[in-house]
């Protein structure tokens, strides 16, 4: 299973509302993560399932969809929040999308 | 909270075998999944497989062939070895903590990884 992301990159000022999508080649059921990633940190899993988000993740972040069309939203952009976001699906193994870049406007 | 950390040669020459180690601390290795995975610059990322506290492993078919992990409880943690490697190997290497989170496994805990160059 192929993940596809868009766009690359999302340049948005603080307060904005971001939409970030991920694609897969086949199916998935609702079986998919959304993390973020800077550099020299972890990654931090931010949603599971499609639409749960983990814990101690604030509500500005959602996930929505299942099938084959996903999408991750910001409603509300913080500083602390741009970064790089990418998705992961778990079948047969797991596979990651590209990533999408959130930078400043 | 659980943390891990990474640790191993940052240069390996081709053709040798890659080492790398996760250290768990603040928590116990034990009736969980563990990740290894990496991201060559400016790619995806790419799962390389797992291993349960018992031993048990799921491995990338594509890397299948030159990839053992394993397992020390009594030290709490895990590791990697990829044989043979090239510069294609040359990767950001990170160990993560797959756990049932929801209704499938997620790699919830993650280490801030360790850069691995292939170069002789």
């Amino acid at each position: 299973i192929v993940l596809t992301q868009s766009p690359a990159t999302l340049s948005l000022s603080p307060g904005e509302r971001a939409t970030l999508s991920c694609r897969a080649s086949q199916s998935v059921s609702s079986y998919l993560g959304w993390y973020q990633q800077k550099p020299g940190q972890a990654p931090r899993l931010l949603i599971y399932d499609a639409s749960k988000r983990a814990t101690g993740i604030p509500a500005r972040f959602s996930g929505s969809g299942s099938g084959t069309d996903f999408s991750l939203t910001i409603s509300s952009l913080e500083p602390e929040d741009f970064a790089v976001y990418f998705c992961l699906e778990r079948s047969a193994w797991p596979t990651f999308g590209q990533g999408t870049k959130v930078e400043i406007k | 909270q659980v943390q891990l950390q990474e640790s191993g040669p940052g240069l390996v020459k081709p053709s040798e075998t890659l080492s790398l180690t996760c250290t768990v601390s603040g928590g116990s290795i034990n009736s969980y999944y563990w990740s290894w995975i990496r991201q060559p610059a400016g790619k995806r990322l790419e799962w390389i497989g797992r291993i349960y506290s018992s031993g048990n492993t799921n491995y990338n078919p594509s890397l299948k062939s030159r990839v053992t992990m394993s397992v020390d409880t009594s030290r709490n943690h895990f590791s990697l070895k990829l044989s043979s490697v090239t510069a294609a190997d040359t990767a950001l290497y990170y160990c993560a903590r797959d756990g049932m989170v929801g209704q499938v496994h997620y790699m919830d805990v993650w280490g801030k990884g360790t850069t691995v160059t292939v170069s002789s």
